[in-house]
């Protein structure tokens, strides 16, 4: 049974498109995570949500939107999408005030 | 805010060998260092964790060890396997909050 789960694994776009990824937890954690990681690897937060709550928003353009239902899912939706958005896009979890992320398996962006 | 540099970016060892990565931060308050494995295809998972009262930590063949005054941290992989071929991430925080991931290792081991 899947723990962190990205829908969809792959997402192939073109320019100016709006898209969005869904993330759902089974883990009831309190906290959720988006992370960015580009074709370099590099691993860098995005957003955090805490039981709904937004707690931290990095300096990500105002295009991405993330949306938090409830605390087992966290969406990032992302309008006009550009060349530079193309990355992999995962979903975390982790217990409130504990340190373990749990990653999902990823979402390949790729605009074109 | 913090900011890990990692070091090397990549690494060959032959199977049997031990491979160290380092790194280092920016922020002395930064209590908590874990070190995750992306394995291709997957997204990270943690393998150890140190907090900032200890100064080294053991699990089975692999090993982190902290210098809080040089402000640097390292994992210790010994007797090296092929399924230890991964990319690994060094982070650090400040209790817990915002996760500062290092620029990654791509260990590469070799039969």
């Amino acid at each position: 049974d899947t723990a962190v789960s990205q829908t969809p694994k792959y997402l192939v776009t073109q320019m100016g498109n709006d898209k969005s990824i869904k993330c759902e937890q089974n883990l009831g954690h309190d906290t959720m995570y988006w992370y960015k990681q580009d074709s370099k690897k590099f691993l860098k937060i995005m957003f955090s949500y805490n039981n709904k709550e937004l707690i931290i928003n990095e300096t990500v353009p105002n295009r991405f939107s993330p949306k938090s239902p409830d605390k087992a899912h966290l969406n990032l939706h992302i309008n006009s999408l550009e060349l530079g958005d193309s990355a992999v896009y995962f979903c975390a979890s982790s217990p409130l005030r504990a340190g373990e992320l749990f990653f999902g398996e990823g979402s390949r962006l790729t605009v074109l | 805010g913090e900011n890990v540099e990692q070091h090397p970016s990549t690494l060959s060892v032959q199977e049997g060998d031990s491979a160290v990565i380092k790194c280092t931060y920016s922020d002395s308050a930064s209590n908590y260092f874990p070190w995750y494995k992306q394995e291709l295809g997957k997204g990270p998972q943690l393998i150890i964790d140190i907090r900032s009262n200890v100064g080294e930590k053991k699990d089975q063949r692999i090993a982190v060890t902290l210098n809080k005054t040089a402000k640097h941290f390292s994992l210790h992989i010994t007797e090296t396997q092929p399924e230890d071929s991964a990319v690994y991430f060094c982070a650090a925080s400040r209790s817990f909050q915002k996760l500062v991931f290092g620029t990654g290792t791509r260990l590469l081991v070799s039969p």
